[in-house]
C-alpha cells in the first residue's frame, strides 16, 4: 500500500464551488506539506504543518485553508474555487528526526475549475 | 530571497549519452540540497540529498551530484542516460535550521530517445 494518499485523485469543479482535497499517511511522520505544481513553475508551498497543532503558511496560501484533522491526516481546501487554481496538486510528509527535506510525496490531484 | 534556478528546461538525449543538469540556489546561511525525480504519471520522489560532508552525493539509479559552494550550484550528472531516465528533474533547497519549507526550481523535463 502507498504510504501517502490522495484523494480525489482527479477533479473538475466550477468557479466558486468548495471543493476538498485530501491526504493520508502511514509513515507516521510529524510533518505534512501541501503543494501545487505548475508547468514551468515547480512545486511551490501552499501550507504547512509540523504536527496537529501547528500550522502555517507557505508561499501561496491565498485561497486556500486546511485542518490536520490527525497526526495522519491533512486536508486542504478552496473555498470558491478560481480557474487560475487549476493545477496538480501534492501532499508530502518528513519524518523531523531526519531532515524535513527529504520528503515523501503522495501521487497528487489534478484538478480543475472551469 | 531564497531561490533555485534551473537553466535547462526541456533536455534532448540519446540513450548512452551523458546527462548534466545545472542547479543554482540563492539562500542565507547553511543549506540542505535536493534532487527529485518526477517519472510520468507518478509521484515525485528522492533521487539524492546533501546536507554536509563530501560534496560529491551519489544517489539512486547511477545518478550523482556535486555541490560547488563557490558557485552555489548543485548539478545533477549521469555518465549514461537510459530511456528509463525520461522524466521530469527537479532540484530543491531548505535551510538548515530544519524549517521543512522546500524551495523548488522550476523543473527540467529529460526526454532520451532509443
Amino acid at each position: 500500500d502507498a504510504d501517502v494518499t490522495q484523494t480525489p485523485r482527479n477533479r473538475i469543479t466550477k468557479t466558486g464551488k468548495r471543493i476538498m482535497l485530501e491526504c493520508s499517511q502511514t509513515k507516521g511522520h510529524d510533518r505534512m506539506y501541501w503543494y501545487r505544481q505548475d508547468p514551468g513553475l515547480g512545486l511551490r508551498l501552499i501550507y504547512y504543518s509540523f504536527d496537529v497543532k501547528d500550522i502555517n503558511k507557505g508561499e501561496i496560501s491565498d485561497g486556500y485553508s486546511v485542518s490536520r484533522q490527525a497526526q495522519a491526516k491533512f486536508s486542504l481546501s478552496l473555498e470558491s474555487a478560481i480557474p487560475n487554481q487549476t493545477a496538480l496538486y501534492f501532499c508530502a510528509t518528513s519524518d523531523r528526526a531526519v531532515g524535513a527535506g527529504e520528503q515523501y510525496f503522495g501521487p497528487g490531484t489534478r484538478l480543475t475549475v472551469t | 530571497a531564497q531561490s533555485v534556478s534551473q537553466h535547462n528546461h526541456h533536455v534532448i538525449l540519446s540513450e548512452a549519452a551523458s546527462l548534466e543538469l545545472g542547479c543554482n540556489y540563492s539562500y542565507g546561511g547553511t543549506v540542505n540540497l535536493f534532487w527529485y525525480v518526477q517519472y510520468p504519471g507518478q509521484h515525485l520522489q528522492l533521487l539524492l540529498k546533501y546536507f554536509s560532508g563530501d560534496p560529491l552525493v551519489k544517489g539512486i539509479k547511477g545518478f550523482e551530484a556535486e555541490f560547488i559552494k563557490s558557485k552555489f550550484s548543485f548539478n545533477l550528472r549521469k555518465p549514461s542516460v537510459q530511456w528509463s531516465d525520461t522524466a521530469e528533474y527537479f532540484c530543491a533547497a531548505n535551510g538548515s535550521s530544519n524549517t521543512g519549507k522546500l524551495i523548488f526550481g522550476q523543473g527540467t523535463t529529460l526526454q532520451v530517445k532509443p
